[in-house]
């Protein structure tokens, strides 16, 4: 069965520690894949698409990369107001249509 | 460039009772989906239209349903609402095109049942 898998699930940084998050996928043919942001009461917010593997996207602090079996999103010296939970989701197309599969997230902290 | 609209942002209704959420997409959009997002489930695919026609369904039972107009807006319903169906319901339009195909989501409705 295809699955998106996200860890860690929680993630505690303090003001300019960098990190990363990673994504691993499993699906037959990928189309895309998806990095979302969500804050707490609000829908996802669209960051990043990805098809190739080695491709790369930047965006501030923000930097997702793809291989053939995950994604990271790399966070360079984050600020408070990246905290959020973030969300990685493929698309398989075909008979799938447009439909993501989600991961359950990560839930970002940064703390001054 | 307006984004996704969904309306209510928020319902409180009984079990048994029905319930109809209302999606507006982004202007040009053709394809719009629907997911459910609990604490325990995360966000997952309820179906998804294009072109009046539902294309997708996600594993969901049959008391979940939805419909697309002609102007693109769709519509889901929940019928014979149950304790399990409390959640944050998305929707997502998208241009339809070609793969990679974004999706641009709203802000959601928050539904509890009681």
């Amino acid at each position: 069965e295809d699955q998106v898998t996200q860890s860690p699930e929680a993630l505690r940084l303090q003001e300019g520690e960098s990190s990363s998050l990673n994504c691993s996928y499993t699906v037959s043919g990928l189309r895309g894949l998806f990095w979302y942001r969500q804050d707490p009461g609000k829908g996802p917010e669209f960051l990043f698409t990805l098809y190739s593997a080695g491709e790369e996207k930047e965006k501030e602090r923000l930097k997702a990369t793809l291989t053939k079996k995950e994604s990271f999103l790399h966070i360079t010296a984050p600020k408070p107001e990246d905290s959020a939970t973030y969300l990685c989701a493929v698309q398989e197309g075909s008979n799938s249509g447009y439909a993501l599969n989600f991961g359950k997230g990560t839930s970002l902290l940064v703390t001054p | 460039k307006a984004g996704v609209t969904q309306t209510p942002r928020y319902l409180i209704k009984t079990r048994g009772q029905q319930v109809t959420l209302s999606c507006s997409p982004i202007s040009g959009h053709r394809s719009v989906s629907w997911y459910q997002q609990t604490p325990g489930q995360g966000l997952q695919f309820l179906f998804e239209y294009f072109s009046e026609t539902q294309r997708n369904k996600g594993n969901f039972p049959g008391r979940f349903s939805g419909r697309q107009f002609s102007n693109s807006r769709s519509e889901m319903n929940v019928s014979t609402l149950e304790l399990g169906d409390s959640a944050l319901y998305l929707c997502a339009s998208s241009f339809a095109g070609t793969y990679p195909n974004e999706q641009f989501f709203g802000p959601g409705t928050r539904l509890t049942v009681l």
